[in-house]
């Protein structure tokens, strides 16, 4: 099946830097990519909707200026967080969209711990 | 707003045993609802899907109905194994093509 790798899959950061997580599908194109955030014991909370070439859509609640989302091709949306505090501590997972058929795959996920 | 509401977990049951894990969902248009499924140290993995009222989803033993009266699709089956435990997330996607999750269930199946 297709694959979706993120990376790095865990980084431990201090408080105040930055941190960037990366999308790619390996072996299809993807005009979309979702980022997710996932709290323990709770939902997957959608972050922010990736398109190709354009700017992200963020949801409600979820500050642009500090998770900022590029998607610079079809395999490869990335994720920055800046100024990295311990609140932002969570799992990461995004989802690629494929172009054509809509199927939707998942990434494994990239834990981020701020200390 | 359009949201999933999944039964809290976590569950317990022995190999054999019957399966029922309930999710009802609120949305405003005409979503397709899918179960996902996280092994122990895997990513989200699709287990099935329906696109519209009364359809039946079902894969690997498992099926869901989307049920539109109800705003429900659980999760059963009829006959657990151990190499089902897993968390087990419902989702709707809505037209815009995203997705909104469920707080996922943990399944243990004992021997």
């Amino acid at each position: 099946g297709a694959v979706v790798s993120q990376h790095p899959s865990r980084v431990i950061c201090k408080s105040g830097t930055s941190v960037k997580i990366e999308c790619r599908s390996l072996d299809f194109q993807a005009t979309t990519m979702f980022w997710y955030r996932q709290f323990p014991k709770k939902s997957l909370m959608l972050m922010a909707t990736s398109n190709e070439g354009s700017k992200a859509t963020y949801e409600q609640g979820v500050e642009k200026d500090k998770f900022l989302i590029n998607h610079a091709s079809l395999t490869l949306s990335t994720l920055t967080v800046t100024s990295a505090h311990p609140e932002d501590s969570s799992f990461y997972i995004c989802s690629a969209q494929r172009t054509g058929t809509g199927e939707l795959f998942f990434g494994e996920g990239s834990r981020l711990t701020v200390l | 707003g359009d949201s999933v509401t999944q039964m809290e977990g976590p569950v317990t049951l022995s190999e054999e045993a019957f399966l029922t894990i309930n999710c009802t969902y609120t949305a405003t248009g005409y979503p397709s609802l899918f179960w996902y499924v996280q092994y122990p140290g895997e990513g989200l993995q699709l287990l099935l899907k329906a696109t519209k009222a009364d359809d039946k989803g079902s894969n690997k033993g498992f099926e869901a109905t989307y049920r539109k009266e109800t705003t429900s699709f659980h999760l059963e089956k009829g006959s657990v194994q151990v190499s089902d435990s897993a968390v087990y997330f419902c989702a709707l996607r809505l037209p815009g093509n995203q997705f909104y999750f469920g707080t996922g269930t943990s399944l243990t199946v004992i021997p």
